[in-house]
């Protein structure tokens, strides 16, 4: 079963408008969580990371939260544009090790 | 700052061959490299790590006599997928750090490699 869950795993959005992106995990002992944008047929862009004592961390439009307590994290996409169509990729480290989320794809329409 | 370059971005090639894909850390020192493998609409899934000058680790499951990696220098490691088969075909990303594995700095992706073997 995989530690990192991730919801949902599609939605479709009208530019300019909001949304959130949900993260659950299990993973421990807990490093760090990070947020990865991934276009199609790209590798991975880093968006955010956080560590446990941190609760949340803004990259421009994108905003993480993370609650280490319950285990979830979300990020929040604002003002959305056609350019942030992708997947949206949660990855929780455990040290030396990193546990993918299987991403939650966002499609941006005019 | 923080480019790795992947190479080829895809390749086709007959079943039996064998594929060589280079990872390359452009702008800086890549302490430890990773490789993935993606199937369509699922998560990254870590193959193996290499650490400069030393042998890599592979996950369980991953063949390391399949997928050789090498990682000669701090700026390039090379995957080489051997006599591949169609199941190879796959999404192949890799990743460099600059702070080896107990970091909190994020790892840096290449665009992949898309492998198609027919």
């Amino acid at each position: 079963k995989n530690q990192v869950e991730q919801s949902p795993q599609s939605l479709i959005i009208l530019e300019g408008k909001n949304c959130t992106l949900q993260c659950n995990y299990t993973v421990s002992p807990f490093s760090n969580l990070r947020w990865y944008k991934q276009d199609t047929g790209r590798g991975p862009v880093s968006l955010t990371i956080m560590t446990f004592s941190e609760n949340t961390k803004s990259n421009g439009r994108y905003t993480a939260t993370l609650d280490a307590d319950t285990k979830q994290s979300s990020l929040h996409i604002t003002a959305s544009q056609l350019s942030d169509s992708a997947s949206y990729i949660c990855v929780v480290s455990e040290y030396y090790k990193l546990s993918f989320g299987a991403g939650t794809t966002v499609t941006v329409r005019a | 700052g923080a480019v790795v370059s992947q190479h080829p971005s895809w390749v086709i090639c007959k079943s039996g061959t064998s594929v060589k894909i280079e990872c390359r850390s452009l702008d800086f020192q890549a302490t430890t490299m990773f490789w993935y493998r993606q199937f369509p609409k699922q998560s990254l899934m870590l193959m193996a790590t290499s650490n400069e000058g030393s042998k890599a680790t592979y996950e369980q499951g991953v063949e390391k006599d399949k997928f050789l990696i090498n990682h000669a220098s701090l700026t390039l490691s090379t995957l080489t997928v051997t006599s591949a088969h169609p199941e190879d075909s796959s999404f192949y990303i890799c990743s460099a750090s600059f702070a080896g594995t107990y970091s909190n700095q994020p790892q840096h992706f290449g665009d992949g490699t898309r492998l198609s073997i027919l």
